[in-house]
């Protein structure tokens, strides 16, 4: 049982160029989030899905796009990357059940744009 | 003004010390309650949940009072394993279950 993996944990981009990241989880789980962590500014949703096929945007979703085509899959997009995207991404998933609320997360990944 | 805020530090706290944290949050619709703890360059994982009533895990001690809108939690004997930052979460109404964190306290306990 893994948990949550994410890929990849490190990558350097120039400004402009597009990445993807891939969130998996073995878990089962219907919630999948991703975050940016950046210092002083805590764990900030960039978006989120509530299921297969569902995505929503959460408090800072300009210049990503998400997509969750299998239940245990959560990809994030950066089509064209700035240095203000310059973080530390982190993937994480919850179960459905009432009044659970525990997000699991994945290791990270550090983004640098150049 | 942030919707969770908590005081940066670093607290420096010798081993066995006792050290308090504090949290408020801006959302009185605000329902579930958590403290997470995060590693240096590790990912964050829940410490604890946070009732009205307060609850405690063998050294840490956490209290809502929803009033003042304030959350706290106290770790008595600190051991160096401790040291960490110490996230306030606060979950607000709606399905989605979003979190909300705070910036966290960062903490180091001392030999």
């Amino acid at each position: 049982n893994a948990g949550v993996t994410q890929t990849p944990k490190f990558r350097v981009l120039k400004t402009g160029q597009s990445m993807t990241l891939l969130c998996a989880q073995d878990m089962n789980h219907e919630y999948m989030y991703w975050y940016r962590q950046d210092p002083g500014m805590g764990l900030r949703l960039i978006h989120y899905s509530v299921g297969e096929g569902t995505t929503a945007k959460g408090e800072v979703p300009d210049g990503y796009n998400v997509s969750r085509l299998k239940k245990q899959n959560f990809l994030l997009g950066l089509e064209s990357a700035a240095p203000s995207q310059t973080s530390v991404y982190f993937c994480a998933s919850s179960y459905f059940g009432q009044g659970n609320y525990e997000q699991y997360f994945g290791p990270g990944t550090r983004l640098t744009v150049t | 003004r942030k919707e969770v805020e908590q005081d940066p530090g670093p607290f420096n706290v010798p081993e066995g010390a006792t050290v308090a944290f504090n949290c408020t949050y801006s959302n009185s619709a605000s329902q579930s309650f958590f403290w997470y703890r995060q590693d240096c360059r590790k990912e964050p994982k829940l410490l604890m949940s946070v009732y009205s009533s307060g609850n405690e895990d063998g050294r840490f001690t956490a209290q809502l009072n929803r009033a003042s809108q304030y959350i706290s939690l106290l770790i008595r004997d600190s051991k160096l394993s401790d040291s960490a930052t110490y996230l306030c979460v606060v979950v607000s109404s709606g399905s989605a279950r979003q979190l909300t964190f705070g910036s966290g306290t960062q903490l180091t306990v001392l030999p």
